[in-house]
């Protein structure tokens, strides 16, 4: 069961754009983070938000950790070539083992 | 500082067969290990992690199996390999502030 959905699954824009990518659960996370990947490479760590409300800048990206910590989104301002990639959310229940469930991942390309 | 190391890169293996992929970590002492399976372009399937040394714990059912021979070194491993156990696999050590510090990753192609 897939408890953490992304989306949109796949987004084609054009360099300047705004994109806004969301990740939603019925269930409570106690944090939530967002990760990049390039292809063939592991996913690289962006945010970590933990407080329901909270939110993150980070340069051009801002993250919104949801009142009721069941959603986050990502926002990207004037997207860039070099934010092509696919965002993954991931959320913890605060197991103790930092053991993190990942969404379905949204794959972004940005065009020159 | 650390690091995570994992190999082979790539690999292709006919069905039946084994397959042993090893990750080791650097310049930390008993890390949180994990073991991930990717599909293509989608998100991470956690398989197996680890606490300690010879501490697994399992998520899913599977053809694989997992062990912890030494502090810093986590093998993802099976008997016989299936189709379906195709896919990229990544390695990874946990720290609540610093999140998941991912290998590489192996694509493994059963053929």
């Amino acid at each position: 069961t897939q408890l953490l959905e992304q989306s949109p699954q796949f987004l084609s824009i054009q360099e300047g754009e705004n994109l806004t990518v969301y990740c939603n659960s019925s269930s409570v996370f106690s944090s939530l983070q967002w990760y990049r990947q390039e292809p063939g490479e592991g996913p690289v760590l962006l945010v970590t938000v933990v407080t329901g409300g909270e939110v993150k800048k980070l340069k051009r990206l801002t993250f919104q950790f949801g009142d009721a910590r069941k959603d986050s989104s990502l926002h990207i301002t004037a997207a860039q070539p070099g934010d092509t990639g696919l965002y993954l959310c991931a959320g913890s229940r605060g197991s103790g083992t930092y053991k993190y469930i990942f969404g379905t991942g949204t794959r972004l390309k940005v065009l020159a | 500082s650390q690091t995570i190391h994992q190999w082979p890169a790539t690999l292709v293996q006919p069905v039946g067969s084994p397959l042993s992929l090893e990750c080791t970590v650097e310049g930390t002492s008993n890390p949180n290990l994990y073991w991930y399976r990717q599909a293509a372009g989608r998100g991470l399937q956690l398989l197996f992690y680890s606490v300690g040394i010879g501490q697994i714990s399992s998520e899913v059912p599977q053809n694989l199996s997992a062990s912890r021979p030494q502090d810093r070194q986590f093998i993802l491993s099976s008997k016989k390999l299936l189709l379906s156990d195709s896919g990229f696999y990544l390695c990874a050590w946990m720290t609540e502030r610093r999140g998941y510090t991912f290998g590489s990753g192996t694509r493994l192609t059963v053929v």
